[in-house]
This record gives structure tokens, C-alpha cells and sequence, in this order.
């Protein structure tokens, strides 16, 4: 199993502010099969990139994904109030499936 | 308008053996290039991924839970149906139907449309 380990646990950033958030694999992920999700209180996850950097129809330009093999990042360039959430990457490379353990952004 | 709509029981015993409907409205799941699964999430916690299934029978198991688990599709229905075995209290969550990517594409094993949920509870 793929085991994804998401740094740092919580991210205190403010308004305007850049967000950088890693998701660190045990094994190479083939093909760069890394997705990005973003869940809010009470919702279900919302998927934002796939393939490690391709923005799913409707994201917004200031998410972006980038990395290969075993670390990833998902960058928000500039925090709006709707992108305090919990954030889960989730390699499909290989089976089982398996999702990193999340990072929350909070409002400092 | 892709819409899942999960069901569920709401509430069972440890021991018992939980069943899980998700109805899936605005598509057919006949004849897609989509795997349909389920994902899990414990009060405060991750993500799990259980089981995933494609509209002919195919199927993908997490092999933490496959020995309790089997996921199902009836597509007279356009459902995906899950059971899961001998349930104790670490299997209360919030389990969510999700549809994957297209594997004509690729191997898009994401989840890019969710449901809203059903909260599962085992409890005596």
C-alpha cells in the first residue's frame, strides 16, 4: 500500500496569503497519478486536480498542483475566505487507493 | 446534472451487517467509462476508499476491509450497492458514494462527483 503523508497538519495563514501544502508518497507514484481534494464542514470532498497538476473544470487559477514520483505540492497562490477548508491528496497509481491524512487551512 | 444520492440505515448493532444504496441520477451507469465507488470518513478524521465497481461487474476491493465487504451495481436501478459484514463501532463514519474518472482516458481512478453522504452509526 502507497502510504501518503500530508505536511504540515494545519497551515494558519491569513487572507491574500500563499498556501503551500505537501503530500509525500512511500513509493514512487506511477504517472504522476496524484489528486487534490478540498472539503469544507459538512460537505463532501470536491475535487480540484488530478494527474498531479490539472485543474478540474471550474477551479479557480490561483490552485495549482505540481511534483512527481514521490512528493507533491498543492499551491493556493493567494487565500480567498472560501479556501478555509481541509485539504486530502489521494494517489489512484496503484490499488488499494489511498488518501493522505489531510492538511487544514485555518484563518490565523 | 450528475446527482448520487446515498441511503442507508442510519443506525445498527455491532455485529450486524450494514447496507448501503447509492442512486445515481443524470446518467446511466450502463455503458460508462466511469468506476463507482465507496469512500468512508470516520467523525474527525480521513478518507477511506472501500470498494469501487464498473457497470459490468468488475470490481476493486480495499484488501483492509474485502473480507467483510461486497459492492454490487444494478443497473435496471442506475444503483451501486455496498454490504459490509460484522460491523463494530470503528466502522461508524460517513460513507459516500462517489463516481471515478473516465478509464477510457486513462487510469482515472479519482473520485470527481461525490455524494452527500450517509452517517452510519453502530452502537448498542
Amino acid at each position: 500500500e502507497n502510504v501518503l503523508t500530508q505536511s504540515p497538519g494545519t497551515l494558519s495563514l491569513s487572507p491574500g496569503e500563499r498556501a503551500t501544502l505537501s503530500c509525500r508518497a512511500s513509493h514512487s507514484v506511477f504517472s504522476n497519478y496524484l489528486a487534490w481534494y478540498q472539503q469544507k464542514p459538512g460537505q463532501a470532498p470536491r475535487l480540484l486536480i488530478s494527474d498531479a497538476s490539472t485543474r478540474t473544470t471550474g477551479i479557480p487559477a490561483r490552485f495549482s498542483g505540481s511534483g512527481s514520483g514521490t512528493d507533491f505540492t498543492l499551491t493556493i497562490s493567494r487565500l480567498e475566505p472560501e479556501d478555509f477548508a481541509v485539504y486530502y491528496c489521494q494517489q489512484y497509481s496503484d490499488s488499494p487507493w489511498t488518501f493522505g491524512q489531510g492538511t487544514t487551512v485555518e484563518i490565523k | 446534472q450528475l446527482h448520487l444520492q446515498e441511503s442507508g440505515p442510519g443506525l445498527l448493532n455491532p455485529s450486524e451487517t450494514l447496507s448501503l444504496s447509492c442512486t445515481v441520477s443524470g446518467a446511466s451507469i450502463r455503458g460508462t467509462s466511469h468506476y463507482w465507488g465507496w469512500v468512508r470518513q470516520p467523525p474527525g478524521k480521513g478518507l477511506e476508499w472501500i470498494a469501487s465497481i464498473y457497470y459490468s461487474g468488475g470490481t476493486y476491493y480495499n484488501p483492509s476491509l474485502e473480507s467483510r465487504v461486497t459492492i454490487s451495481v444494478d443497473t435496471s436501478k442506475n444503483q451501486i450497492s455496498l454490504k459490509l459484514n460484522s460491523v463494530t463501532a470503528t466502522d461508524t463514519a460517513m460513507y459516500y458514494c462517489a463516481r471515478q474518472g473516465d478509464i477510457f482516458t486513462g487510469a482515472n481512478y479519482f473520485f470527481d462527483s461525490w455524494g452527500q453522504g450517509t452517517l452510519v452509526t453502530v452502537s448498542s
